[in-house]
């Protein structure tokens, strides 16, 4: 059983584009978050929802968009994605401080 | 500067050698300490959790925490070629939430 899905794993598009990145956890957490980890490995917060409702807005650019349906799903859009969007995005949920994380979306902004 | 430090490695060890791997910080509001692991191509997983000061011990794996040095450390005894991974420390301050600064992550390879 997967305990924190995304989708898609790899995501090829080129500069200008929209595009979404969707998770679903079935741990009934009810925090989800959205890291980026860049090409050197660092892992860094973007956002964070509690049972809907956004808790953590880090200095991210306004293009990257979170919403949150229901407390199990987290999706992130981003609009006119730029070359320096390329990285890995992990979605995470966790319940009692311990957070557990998907696989990864690596996307590449051609 | 990070609020978080890690020697970026990698770190080259032979199998069964005790490996020490290791993070500084600056803010002396952390109170929570995480190690994770991560495989290539991998998500981070939670390998230990740690409160304040002190030592915590998970089979092979040792975590230390010295507030007063702002300094924690993961060892791992006997170690294997399995452990071959990125070592990722992370932090939570007092009233922080659930929001964790990580470190920038330590590759270590285990060499039969």
């Amino acid at each position: 059983d997967t305990a924190v899905s995304q989708t898609p794993k790899y995501l090829v598009t080129q500069m200008g584009n929209d595009k979404s990145i969707k998770c679903e956890q079935n741990l009934g957490h009810d925090t989800m978050y959205w890291y980026k980890q860049d090409s050197k490995k660092f892992l860094k917060i973007m956002f964070s929802y509690n049972n809907k409702e956004l808790i953590i807005n880090e200095t991210v650019p306004n293009r990257f968009s979170p919403k949150s349906p229901d407390k199990a799903h987290l999706n992130l859009h981003i609009n006119s994605l730029e070359l320096g969007d390329s990285a890995v995005y992990f979605c995470a949920s966790s319940q009692d401080g311990e957070q557990y994380f998907g696989p990864g979306t690596r996307l590449t902004v051609t | 500067q990070k609020e978080v430090e890690q020697d970026p490695g990698p770190l080259s060890v032979p199998e069964g050698a005790i490996v020490s791997l290791n993070c500084t910080y600056s803010n002396s509001a952390f109170q929570y300490f995480m190690w994770y692991r991560q495989y290539s191509r991998k998500g981070p997983e939670l390998l230990m959790y740690t409160y304040s000061s002190g030592n915590k011990e998970d089979g092979r794996f040792t975590a230390q925490v010295d507030k007063s040095s702002k300094y924690i450390s993961l060892f791992i005894r006997d170690s294997q070629p399995s452990d071959s991974a990125t070592y990722l420390c992370a932090m939570i301050p007092t009233g922080g939430g659930n929001k964790l600064t990580f470190g920038t992550g330590t590759q270590l390879k285990v060499e039969l």
